[in-house]
């Protein structure tokens, strides 16, 4: 079983439309999670870091459920720029794990 | 962005060849990462580097060493290239520990062993 577990999708939305990811971690201890976003052929960039009690960035509100391991993304009024492939990630005691991601393709 | 800098960005190889990749950064940051990524898997940690000539493993290490004998540079060699080593190659930097703080990923290099 992977640590970082991810619906690879791809996830294909008119402009508009509210879109959500999901993300589950195996590893109880896991202390601090992040979404990245990497963009086609291009790095990862972060996209916003996963608080206890959630926490909203404009249009991206993020979730995080520790009973049940699992993080989520939600991304509102999805514009075409939005088109990337998201990362969970999940930090345990600096041991850092990537999921593989989940591709979104907004389309006009 | 971040002063981050890879190089080659682009490279084919033949197996059984040494070839050593660079990550070059401006930032002054003390830690610095290799990863991989490949399709179906996250980016997978390499080494990493904590300070000038403290390294560590991490979960993909074999087949891999790396060196940093300056705050700004740090190096991944493939002793001797396999084909299961193609893949894209990630450099990462973070002021502190990355378990607290963004990192900053340089712009990857893509490896081919043929």
């Amino acid at each position: 079983r992977k640590e970082v577990e991810q619906d690879p999708g791809p996830f294909n939305v008119p402009e508009g439309a509210t879109v959500a990811f999901n993300c589950t971690y195996s590893n109880s201890a896991s202390q601090s999670f992040f979404w990245y976003r990497q963009d086609c052929r291009k790095e990862p960039k972060l996209l916003m870091s996963v608080y206890s009690s959630g926490n909203e960035d404009g249009r991206f509100t993020a979730q995080l459920n520790r009973a049940s391991q699992y993080i989520s993304l939600l991304i509102r009024d999805s514009k075409l720029s939005d088109s990337a492939t998201y990362l969970c990630v999940v930090n345990a005691w600096n041991d850092m794990r990537f999921g593989a991601g989940t591709r979104l393709t907004v389309k006009p | 962005d971040a002063g981050i800098t890879q190089s080659p960005r682009h490279k084919v190889t033949e197996t059984g060849t040494p070839v050593t990749l660079r990550c070059h950064q401006t930032e002054n940051h003390r830690y610095m990462y290799w990863y991989r990524q490949d399709p179906g898997h996250g980016l997978r940690l390499i080494h990493y580097s904590y300070g000038v000539k403290d390294t560590d493993k991490g979960e993909v290490s074999d087949g891999y060493s790396v060196s940093r004998s300056k705050t700004e540079d740090f190096l991944l060699t493939l002793e001797s290239a396999t084909s299961s080593q193609t893949s894209v190659y990630f450099c990462a930097i973070s002021p502190e520990d990355r378990s607290n703080t963004e990192a900053f990923f340089g712009q990857g290099t893509r490896l081919t062993v043929v």
